[in-house]
């Protein structure tokens, strides 16, 4: 199984200031068919997931554009350029490029 | 508007079944394959299963395999978990969700339920 490891686990961070997320999987999550399908998610508290960011860098429908990804193989990273006190929650990576589909541990986004 | 709606949770004993359903809605459900993810309370994330549009390509995590049992009915468009022989470890909320493509390929997951919690417990 691919292994998705997230760092921090937790992210204390100033309302304007930027934020970022790394994630590392175990072994390249580059498909045969040439896509990396690497997606970010967002928790926020009592709430069920939701998909921020697909095949490493592409924003879902309705995801602000502060929220951007970016990486390649096995080193991908989320960043937020401006955190707003809504972005409080917990953040997932997960790949989809080989199952079973596994997900990072996440990363808890506070404010300071 | 993409509705997925979870029914069926509920306090269960060890060794017990118990059926999950989700409804959906607002798409064309048999052009999508679902899955199944869970979360234990104040833990991550957990694939558990999927199935492709017309239930042609099915795929199980390790922690369930042999006793959980996915299906859908398009006709119904529905979504069914049958989990066998529960354990304590299977304590969780338990998402219905959507992939972005109609078979089990890699694609992603862009719409989730509010989930449904099973408690397995004497």
């Amino acid at each position: 199984d691919i292994v998705m490891t997230q760092t921090p686990l937790s992210s204390p961070v100033t309302l304007g200031q930027p934020a970022s997320i790394s994630c590392r999987s175990s072994q390249t999550l580059v498909h045969s068919d040439g896509n990396t399908y690497l997606s970010w998610l967002q928790q926020r508290p009592g709430q069920p997931p939701r998909l921020l960011i697909y095949k490493i860098s592409n924003r879902f429908s309705g995801v602000p554009d502060r929220f951007s990804g970016s990486g390649a193989g096995t080193d991908f990273t989320l960043k937020i350029s401006r955190v707003e006190a809504e972005d409080v929650g917990v953040y997932y990576c997960m790949q989809v490029t080989q199952f079973p589909i596994t997900f990072g541990q996440g990363t808890r986004l506070e404010i300071k | 508007e993409v509705q997925l709606v979870e029914s069926g949770g509920g306090l269960v004993q060890p060794g017990r079944s118990l059926r999950l359903s989700c409804a959906a809605s607002g798409f064309t459900f048999d052009d999508y394959a679902m899955h199944w993810v869970r979360q234990a309370p104040g833990k991550g994330l957990e694939w558990v299963s999927g199935i492709s549009w017309n239930s042609g390509s099915i795929g199980y995590a390790d922690s369930v395999k042999g006793r959980f049992i996915i299906s859908r009915d398009n006709a119904k468009n529905s979504l069914y978990l049958q989990m066998n022989s529960l354990r304590a470890e299977d304590t969780a909320l338990y998402y219905c969700v959507r992939y972005s493509g109609y078979d089990l390929g890699s694609y992603y997951f862009d719409y989730w339920g509010q989930g449904t919690l099973v408690t397995v417990s004497s």
